[in-house]
C-alpha cells in the first residue's frame, strides 16, 4: 500500500531556531502534499498544500514566512517553522496523494512530527 | 477551518458492544471520510464515502451519510480492545483540503 514518512519524528529546539521537517512519499509520485497542524487533544487543522514546482498556497491564518514550504520533487515536501516560539509546539501531520488514482480520491498521512520548542 | 462537529466526544463501551459516532458538517461536499488516529500517531484512513452514496461497509464498519442533513455516522460492530482510538470525519469539497470534525475518543474496555 502507499506508504508516506515522516522526518524526524520528534524534535526539540530552542526558541529562535528554525526547523525543517520532511514528508516523503515512499512507493508513489504526489504533486499536491497537505500540511496539518494537531494541538493536544484538538483536530487536525490544513495549514497549507505543496505543490510540486510551484509555490505553496497557505490557509487563511497561517504566516507564509514562518512556515516555509518547499516541494522539490514528486516524492517530497519539507516544512521549515523558522525562528521557532513555545507556541509553535505541536504535532505536525503531512499528507499525499497518488496522482495515479484520481478516482480514489484518498490521501495517504505520514505518522506525524512531534515538534516541542522550549 | 474546521467544519464538522462530532457526537459524543468520548464513548466508553465494552468488548463486544458497538459504537456509533456522528458527524455533522456545514457546506457541501465531494466526499467524507472516516480516520481513526491512536495516542499520539498519524491517522489512518478507515473508508470514503461520496457524496451521491448513502451506505457504506467495510469489514466492522458501516458508514452513512446523509447530506439533507449534512451528517454521517461511523458504527463500529463487535467492538475490540484495539479499537480504542480517537476517530475524526472529514470532508473534502472536491478541492482535496480535508476539514477535521473534533473528533470522538472511544475506549473499548475489556
Amino acid at each position: 500500500g502507499a506508504v508516506v514518512s515522516q522526518h524526524p519524528s520528534r524534535v526539540i529546539c530552542k526558541s529562535g531556531t528554525s526547523v525543517k521537517i520532511e514528508c516523503r512519499s515512499l512507493d508513489f509520485q504526489a504533486t499536491t502534499m497537505f500540511w496539518y497542524r494537531q494541538f493536544p487533544k484538538q483536530s487536525l487543522m490544513l495549514m497549507a498544500t505543496s505543490n510540486e514546482g510551484s509555490k505553496a498556497t497557505y490557509e487563511q491564518g497561517v504566516e507564509k514566512d514562518k512556515f516555509l514550504i518547499n516541494h522539490a520533487s514528486l516524492t517530497l515536501s519539507t516544512l521549515t517553522v523558522t525562528s521557532a516560539h513555545p507556541e509553535d509546539s505541536s504535532f505536525y501531520i503531512c499528507s499525499a496523494r497518488d496522482i495515479v488514482s484520481w478516482a480514489t480520491d484518498t490521501q495517504y498521512f505520514g505518522p506525524g512530527t512531534r515538534l516541542t520548542v522550549l | 477551518s474546521q467544519q464538522g462537529e462530532e457526537d459524543p466526544q468520548a464513548l466508553s463501551i465494552q468488548e463486544g458492544e458497538n459504537a456509533t459516532m456522528n458527524c455533522s458538517y456545514k457546506t457541501s461536499i465531494n466526499n467524507l471520510q472516516w480516520y481513526r488516529q491512536n495516542s499520539g500517531r498519524g491517522l489512518v484512513h478507515l473508508i470514503l464515502i461520496r457524496s451521491n452514496e448513502r451506505e457504506k461497509h467495510s469489514g466492522r464498519l458501516r458508514v452513512t451519510l446523509d447530506t439533507s442533513k449534512k451528517s454521517s455516522s461511523l458504527l463500529i460492530t463487535a467492538s475490540r480492545a484495539a479499537d480504542t482510538a480517537s476517530y475524526f470525519c472529514a470532508t473534502d469539497a472536491g478541492d482535496y483540503k480535508l476539514s477535521f470534525g473534533a473528533g470522538t475518543t472511544v475506549t473499548v474496555r475489556a
